[in-house]
Parts: C-alpha cells; sequence; structure tokens
C-alpha cells in the first residue's frame, strides 16, 4: 500500500535551517509528481513547493521562494525540502503529498510533521 | 495568481444534503479536486477531475463545476462527515499552480 512517511521536523529559532524528509513505499516513487503543503495551527492549507518525477520542473510558493529547495532522490525513494532563514510565519504541519500527473490532484498524504519556527 | 473562494462554513442536518462551493473566475475550464480534513488527521481526496471518486469514498460525495463555482454535494449527510472541506486547482498558466481554497468546515447539527 502507498505510504508517506514525514520526518524532520521540530523546534528551530527563527533564521535557522531545518530539512524535511519524506519516505516513499508501495509504489514507483520516480512516477511521480510530489507536493509540499503545509498548514498553520489553526489554518487552512497552503501549497507550497511541487517537483515533478524527473525533477526537472520545480515550483514554489512566493512565501517560500528563495528560502526554501525541494529536491528528491528516486534511488532512495525520497522527498526533501531545505528549509532556510526560517520565520515564525513558517510554524506549520508539512505534509508530502503523491500528485497526479496533469492536474496536481494529491492523491495520497503523509501524516505531516511539525516545524515550530519560535525563539 | 488564482484564487478560490469558499465559504467559512456550511451547516446541515443529518440526512439531508450538504452542498459546498468553491468560486473562481472560469473555473469551469479547469479541473477541480475536492479534500476532507478530519481533526487531527491528513487530508483525504474525496473527489478529483471534478466528480470523480477515487475507491473507497461513498457514492454520497459527488462534485460538479460549471461557470464560476465549482460544488461538492454529500447525500444523506452522516455525523462522520463532519470536518473541513478544501477545493483545489492546478493553474497551468501560473508558476504557481496549485491552489487551494480557504476551506469550508461542515458541521451536521
Amino acid at each position: 500500500q502507498v505510504q508517506l512517511v514525514e520526518s524532520g521536523g521540530g523546534l528551530v529559532k527563527p533564521g535557522g535551517s531545518l530539512r524535511l524528509s519524506c519516505a516513499a513505499s508501495g509504489f514507483t516513487f520516480s512516477d511521480y509528481y510530489m507536493s509540499w503543503i503545509r498548514q498553520a495551527p489553526g489554518k487552512g492549507l497552503e501549497w507550497v513547493s511541487y517537483i515533478s518525477s524527473s525533477g526537472s520542473t520545480i515550483y514554489y510558493a512566493d512565501s517560500v521562494k528563495g528560502r526554501f529547495t525541494i529536491s528528491r532522490d528516486n534511488a532512495k525513494n525520497s522527498l526533501y525540502l531545505q528549509m532556510n532563514s526560517l520565520r515564525a510565519e513558517d510554524t506549520a504541519v508539512y505534509y508530502c503529498a503523491r500528485d497526479g500527473p496533469l492536474y496536481g490532484e494529491s492523491d495520497y498524504w503523509g501524516q505531516g510533521t511539525l516545524v515550530t519556527v519560535s525563539s | 495568481s488564482y484564487v478560490l473562494t469558499q465559504p467559512p462554513s456550511v451547516s446541515v442536518a443529518p440526512g439531508k444534503t450538504a452542498r459546498i462551493t468553491c468560486g473562481g473566475n472560469n473555473i469551469g475550464s479547469k479541473s477541480v479536486h475536492w479534500y476532507q480534513q478530519k481533526p487531527g488527521q491528513a487530508p483525504v481526496l474525496v473527489i478529483y477531475y471534478d466528480s470523480d471518486r477515487p475507491s473507497g469514498i461513498p457514492e454520497r460525495f459527488s462534485g460538479s463545476n460549471s461557470g464560476n463555482t465549482a460544488t461538492l454535494t454529500i447525500s444523506r449527510v452522516e455525523a462522520g462527515d463532519e470536518a473541513d472541506y478544501y477545493c483545489q486547482v492546478w493553474d497551468s498558466s501560473s508558476d504557481h499552480p496549485k491552489v487551494f481554497g480557504g476551506g469550508t468546515k461542515l458541521t451536521v447539527l
């Protein structure tokens, strides 16, 4: 069965860095586009970043562009999000999700990992 | 960038029909997806490509999309349907292509 398991969240000071990982299993990871989506406490879903199956196409939300970097290692069935220059407003649960190739539907989601940015 | 507008809340009695709307400029020309999120859980895809249901999603969930409004319809609402619902589209003309609506809290009275 499809499984997505995020890790790497935690408490970090403003200006700090964190690297999130998402381990995928139960499907051919290299065939699928992937996204990171976050949810601040008590708020709605916010798309963060997207990467194509080969890694050749990448998009970022304006709120994280220049600070976050998405990447993937298809040999390790893993998705990553490098987060630098973290701000209080980056505090959220971060989900990785498997995306459809044409219209970006996220058909499987991980359980999420909490990132807290606070001094 | 593309904007999706949802009502913050919808209330419905058990056994009745709930309709949750998602407004966007000419949204009928896009594919709309819907997610259900219960407290403390990850979102679950309940409708994709406007009206298709993933396996395991009850037939009570249906979707439509035309003009400037997409609609998620939940028939014969049950207490277990109480959740937040989000619409989402893929705006292929943008470099911020994945867009979510603000979410709608469905309350079962």
